[in-house]
């Protein structure tokens, strides 16, 4: 079975330019999460959806991040315009199901490294 | 403060050695731990879960300290490919996001 799946793998942008990542989560796995890691800092939570719903964004750093996942599948994550400060690692990860007592093992995509120069 | 806190390392033991991390937390409403691994350029992955009275994975063992607010993952018999960093993890609920510890880094020498 297909893991999480990132494209692209890396980003070299300019600052003011707009970056859409994506993210294609395993197969059936209704809640989908952006993480981010900034050089020296932990990983970060950004937004969490179920299905096509946005079922947490307090970690989205501020309204130059727009994350869509219509139709429930892949789901993108756009920068627009990207500052020097948004280079880091974005991970995207998948779980089948995030509710009741037991946790439900999220997978983590091999990241898209972004660098904004 | 951070909510989760790890201490950085690099911890640098030989091959064979037992070594042990310690990690805090700051809500005292955290539910869920867990210890992830993460290889250098690579995605987190789950190591293993922790639970309050303890639990074993061959030559990993993780404990929980409620009281003490801290999590521990001892590692035995350490193999050259245990070299990674090792990130701790906590939840607050069900529904809550997880938070990352910042990680420690773990380099075995032969």
């Amino acid at each position: 079975e297909a893991g999480v799946t990132q494209f692209p793998s890396h980003s070299v942008i300019e600052k003011g330019q707009t970056v859409t990542l994506r993210c294609d989560p395993i197969s059936g796995h209704d809640n989908l999460y952006w993480y981010r890691r900034v050089m020296g800092k932990e990983i970060k939570f950004l937004l969490h959806f179920v299905k096509e719903s946005k079922q947490d964004e307090s970690g989205m750093p501020n309204n130059r991040f727009l994350a869509e996942r219509t139709g429930g599948t892949y789901s993108t994550l756009k920068v627009q315009p990207a500052e020097l400060e948004d280079s880091g690692v974005y991970f995207c990860a998948s779980s089948l199901a995030a509710g009741g007592v037991a946790y439900n093992e999220q997978f983590f995509g091999p990241g898209t490294r972004l660098t904004v120069l | 403060r951070k909510e989760v806190e790890q201490d950085p390392g690099p911890f640098n033991v030989p091959e064979g050695a037992t070594v042990a991390f310690n990690c805090t937390y700051s809500n005292s409403a955290s539910q869920s731990f867990f210890w992830y691994r993460q290889d250098c350029r690579k995605e987190p992955k789950l190591l293993m879960s922790v639970y309050s009275s303890g639990n074993e994975d061959g030559r990993f063992t993780a404990q929980l300290n409620r009281a003490s607010q801290y999590i521990s993952l001892l590692i035995r018999d350490s193999k050259l490919s245990d070299s990674a960093t090792y990130l701790c993890v906590v939840k607050a609920s069900s529904a809550s996001k997880i938070i990352f510890g910042s990680g420690t880094r773990l380099s075995i020498r032969p």
